[in-house]
């Protein structure tokens, strides 16, 4: 069946940076646009990041533009998020998502979950 | 931006229940209602204002007034303790609402 896995959360220092990966098996990767988005503690969910089915258009969340950048390699079905400058109140869980919309620069629903992968930027 | 209320509601089981979203501009029927019980991901329910996600209890049914847009679950059912939240993607950012919290006595 879809599923999307996210790794590489976990402690960082402020101002540091870290790259979250998130694989994908049970559909074609390749042809669908990937979200991120966070869940803040204590608060609700923030959409992050989206990025195109080909990695061709790369959409970004007010509060974090110029600090992440998203990517995706097709050929290892996986997606990325790249963090830089890391704040405390980027703590967060960070998940990753599958959009509806095929082969589309468009970005609809989001269908396919992973079960998320948790930040915590503290000195 | 999307304003959701209440932010917490309690009910009983076999009652109903309506949450409500109201857009600060249109958004058209760039709508969707999703479902987060604790420590679990999101779970998309409805989309398009009111279109079912394909394995989605018909007890959930979404609706739209102009700019306001409302999720009634009805019969509810234990395992409808969730957070339920709004979000439009009619243009970037999307925007999810605050979230309504609800709990089932």
């Amino acid at each position: 069946q879809e599923q999307l896995v996210e790794s590489g959360g976990g402690v960082v220092q402020p101002g540091r940076s870290l790259r979250l990966s998130c694989a994908a098996s049970g559909f074609t990767f390749s042809s669908f646009g990937m979200h991120w988005v966070r869940h803040l503690p204590g608060k609700g969910l923030e959409w992050v990041a989206a990025i195109s089915y080909d990695g061709n258009h790369k959409y970004y969340g007010d509060s974090v533009e110029g600090r992440i950048t998203v990517s995706r390699d097709n050929s290892k079905n996986t997606l990325y998020l790249q963090m830089n400058s890391l704040r405390p109140e980027d703590t967060a869980v960070f998940y990753c998502a599958k959009d509806t919309q095929r082969n589309a620069n468009s970005f609809h629903y989001m269908d396919v979950w992973g079960k998320g992968t948790t930040v915590t930027v503290s000195s | 931006q999307m304003t959701q209320s209440p932010s917490s509601l309690s009910a009983s089981v076999g009652d109903s229940v309506t949450i409500t979203c109201r857009a600060s501009q249109g958004i058209t029927n760039w709508l969707a209602w999703y479902q987060q019980r604790p420590g679990i991901a999101p779970k998309l329910l409805i989309f398009a204002v009111s279109s079912l996600q394909s394995g989605v209890p018909s007890r959930f049914t979404g609706s739209a007034s102009g700019t306001d847009f409302t999720l009634t679950i009805s019969s509810l059912q234990p395992e409808d303790s969730a957070t339920y939240f709004c979000q439009q993607t009619h243009n970037f950012p999307i925007t999810f609402g605050q979230g309504t919290r609800l709990e089932i006595e």
